[in-house]
C-alpha cells in the first residue's frame, strides 16, 4: 500500500508570494489533515478535510486555506507569505478524521519564505 | 496557548538503559493519547496510543503509562537501542482537535 505523498518536498518563495502544496492520501482514508512543523512552535494543527469539506479548523490566520477533491486529494494555499510561514508542512491520512483513527504522515514539503 | 507540556526537551541514554518521556495534558475534553517516532527527513510516525480508560499498554519495548487524575501520560523505551535515536512527540486528540507536545530528541549512545 503507498504512503502518503506530498509535493513539492522543497519550496522557495519571496515574502508577499502565494503557494500550493499538494497532499495525495492513502488509498481508502477519506481524511486529510494538515500541520505546521517549526522549531519554535513544534507541530501545530492546520486543517482537517473530510469528504471535500473542511471538517476541523486550528488557530491560523485566514491566508491558511485548502481543499479537497472527490478523490480525497488535498491541497493547502497560503497567500501573501511571511518570513514566519517557512516550515515543515505535513499532512496526513486516516481513515475516518481526527481523535482515534490513526494519522498517517508524508514526508512533507518544507517552504522557505525569503 | 500551549495544551500538551512535554519534557525533556532532549535526552541521552545509553544502549541498553531505559528512555523516559512525560507529557502533562490540560484539556480533559482529549480522550486519545498517540505517540509519534520522527526522524530526519522524514513525517512522524505512530509509535503506539493509549485511550484515558486504560492506564498502561505495553508494545515491545515501548509502554504507554497513563494517569487520568494528574493528567498525564509517559512514554517508557526499554532497552534503548542507537536505532531508537529520534524526535519524540506525544499528542492529544478529540474528534475536533490534536495537539502535540514540543518534542523530545533523544539519543542512545552505543
Amino acid at each position: 500500500k503507498a504512503g502518503v505523498t506530498q509535493t513539492p518536498r522543497y519550496l522557495i518563495k519571496t515574502r508577499g508570494q502565494q503557494v500550493t502544496l499538494s497532499c495525495s492520501p492513502i488509498s481508502g482514508h477519506r481524511s486529510v489533515s494538515w500541520y505546521q512543523q517549526t522549531p519554535g512552535q513544534g507541530l501545530q494543527f492546520l486543517f482537517e478535510y473530510f469528504s471535500e469539506t473542511q471538517r476541523n479548523k486550528g488557530n491560523f490566520p485566514g491566508r491558511f486555506s485548502g481543499r479537497q477533491f472527490s478523490n480525497s486529494r488535498s491541497e493547502m494555499n497560503v497567500s501573501t507569505l511571511e518570513l514566519g510561514d517557512s516550515a515543515l508542512y505535513l499532512c496526513a491520512s486516516s481513515l475516518a478524521g481526527l481523535g482515534s483513527y490513526e494519522q498517517f504522515f508524508g514526508p512533507g514539503t518544507r517552504l522557505t519564505v525569503l | 496557548q500551549q495544551q500538551v507540556k512535554q519534557s525533556p526537551q532532549s535526552l541521552i541514554v545509553q544502549k541498553g538503559g531505559i528512555s523516559i518521556i512525560n507529557c502533562a495534558y490540560e484539556n480533559t475534553a482529549f480522550d486519545y493519547f498517540p505517540w509519534y517516532q520522527q526522524f530526519p527527513g522524514k513525517g512522524p510516525a505512530l509509535l503506539i496510543a493509549i485511550r484515558p480508560d486504560v492506564s498502561e499498554k505495553k508494545e515491545g519495548r515501548f509502554t504507554i503509562s497513563f494517569n487520568k487524575s494528574a493528567k498525564q501520560f509517559s512514554l517508557h523505551i526499554m532497552d534503548s537501542q542507537p536505532g531508537d535515536s529520534a524526535t519524540y512527540f506525544c499528542a492529544a486528540s478529540t474528534y475536533n482537535d490534536m495537539r502535540f507536545g514540543a518534542g523530545t530528541r533523544l539519543t542512545v549512545k552505543p
